[in-house]
């Protein structure tokens, strides 16, 4: 059962455009959410986070958005950048599962010049 | 200076062989992790230690055996190899078991590739 989703394998944006990778969970517990960047041939390097008790986080050129009601949260690159090529992976974790973290299959993001 | 470190990266092994992976966390963290990632991509936790006590195992077959000699090493040890084990374990740490809310985050090291023919 993939309680974290991410359903789009890929996704192609021009260099100083918008990138915008969706995540969808379907375990309500789920309370803290993250994003992690990847590189090949390297380990997830964390990005940005987001509690369930805010709805938007911001940090520099990266944004996270969280819609509660939907289970959906999104990371919104602006401007994209070349060196953000890389593969995103969502992940969430609940309350008392001792940093359990759940993580999607993630989205490769090519940003083309 | 790497902060979460394993070894090998790369591991190509016959069925059937004992095969360790190392893992050490140079943070200070006092909680550390094995993930599995399979062919389809899918990241999972197999082991959590907190201070060297396990305190997450998820369903994970007998044949794997995590070992924690103090809390800045956290080694992985498969007996009996099989085919479905080629994937990629990535060792990861963190400062608290669930420190979520104050931001800790988990960090990975690089990967090891372990290749069962």
């Amino acid at each position: 059962d993939q309680q974290v989703k991410q359903n789009s394998p890929s996704l192609s944006v021009q260099e100083g455009r918008i990138s915008i990778l969706n995540c969808d969970y379907t375990n309500s517990m789920f309370d803290y959410f993250l994003w992690y960047k990847k590189y090949p041939a390297e380990g997830p390097t964390f990005l940005i986070s987001i509690s369930s008790i805010k709805d938007k986080n911001e940090d520099g050129r990266f944004t996270v958005f969280l819609n509660k009601s939907a289970k959906h949260l999104s990371l919104h690159i602006v401007p994209s950048q070349p060196g953000d090529s890389a593969v995103y992976f969502c992940a969430a974790s609940a309350t008392g599962t001792a940093s359990k973290l759940t993580f999607g299959t993630g989205t490769r993001l090519q940003v083309t010049l | 200076d790497t902060a979460v470190s394993q070894t090998p990266k790369y591991l190509v092994t016959q069925m059937g062989n004992d095969k360790s992976i190392k893992c050490e966390q140079n943070l200070g963290h006092d909680t550390m992790y094995w993930y599995k990632q399979d062919s389809k991509k899918f990241l999972k936790i197999m082991f959590s230690y907190n201070n060297k006590e396990l305190i997450i195992n998820e369903t994970v077959p007998n044949r794997f055996s995590p070992k924690s000699p103090d809390k800045a090493h956290l080694n992985l040890h498969i007996n009996s190899l099989e085919l479905g084990d080629s994937a990629v374990y990535f060792c990861a740490s963190s400062q608290e078991g669930t420190g979520r809310l104050s931001g800790n985050t988990i960090y990975f090291g690089e990967g090891s590739w372990l290749t069962v023919v």
